[in-house]
């Protein structure tokens, strides 16, 4: 069964500063979605990573997908206030034996001012 | 419509009692999905439908759990003698179709409490 982990699971963080969300996954998939969800709202799809070694940026945020070490990372350049959410990902296993997208837990990200 | 539009946004319902929570997907979107999402928690899956078809329903937390989808557009899940662990969002979110890796959409969520 497939198991998503993220970590950290909650983070206060200075703006200005840098800082990563890491995306362990436990079986091959090489499709993989981040997602923004603020207090009592819906989710935001910020990327969509669909190879190895893909990497994608919208502002002051990058993700990037390593298929073989099963791990996305987001990284966080600069923060400021405006990122102050949750931040899911979510790991497609289409075509596999379990066909479905699980989420990791999700990482509650506070951002200081 | 421009968005995953669902439908109740707030449901409260009696223990034992049924409820119906609809979907309605973007236009021209062929996969649909139900998910799960208890207070401060994940998601979890539930099931999926690309056009009428659900390949696993395996997602689904017991047979008091049903969902379909007709005519490849809006979808119902229907939550048979609800109990107080079924309180919980309800979230339907769609794509162009289940395969080619496309932008996952959800709406905003069907916020169901049972008492």
């Amino acid at each position: 069964e497939l198991k998503v982990e993220q970590n950290p699971l909650f983070l206060s963080m200075q703006e200005g500063k840098n800082y990563t969300i890491y995306c362990n996954y436990s079986t091959t998939s090489d499709r993989l979605y981040w997602y923004r969800q603020d207090p009592g709202k819906s989710l935001e799809s910020l990327f969509v990573l669909l190879s190895n070694g893909a990497v994608k940026q919208e502002g002051r945020l990058m993700a990037s997908l390593d298929t073989k070490a099963r791990l996305s990372t987001l990284h966080i350049t600069a923060a400021v206030h405006d990122l102050s959410a949750t931040y899911f990902c979510a790991v497609d296993m289409v075509g596999g034996r379990d066909d479905k997208i699980i989420f990791g837990k999700g990482t509650r990200l506070h951002i200081l001012p | 419509g421009a968005g995953v539009s669902q439908s109740p946004s707030n449901k409260v319902t009696e223990k034992g009692k049924d409820v119906e929570l609809r979907c309605d997907p973007i236009s021209g979107h062929t996969a649909l999905y139900w998910y799960r999402q208890s207070l401060g928690q994940g998601l979890e899956f539930l099931i999926y439908f690309q056009g009428n078809s659900a390949p696993d329903k395996s997602g689904l937390p017991s047979d008091r759990f049903s969902a379909e989808r007709t005519g490849g557009s809006v979808s119902t899940l229907t939550i048979q003698r609800t109990q107080q662990e079924d309180s919980a969002v309800y979230l339907c979110a769609s794509s162009r179709d289940r395969f080619s890796g496309n932008t996952i959409y959800f709406g905003e969520g069907s916020w169901l409490t049972v008492v």
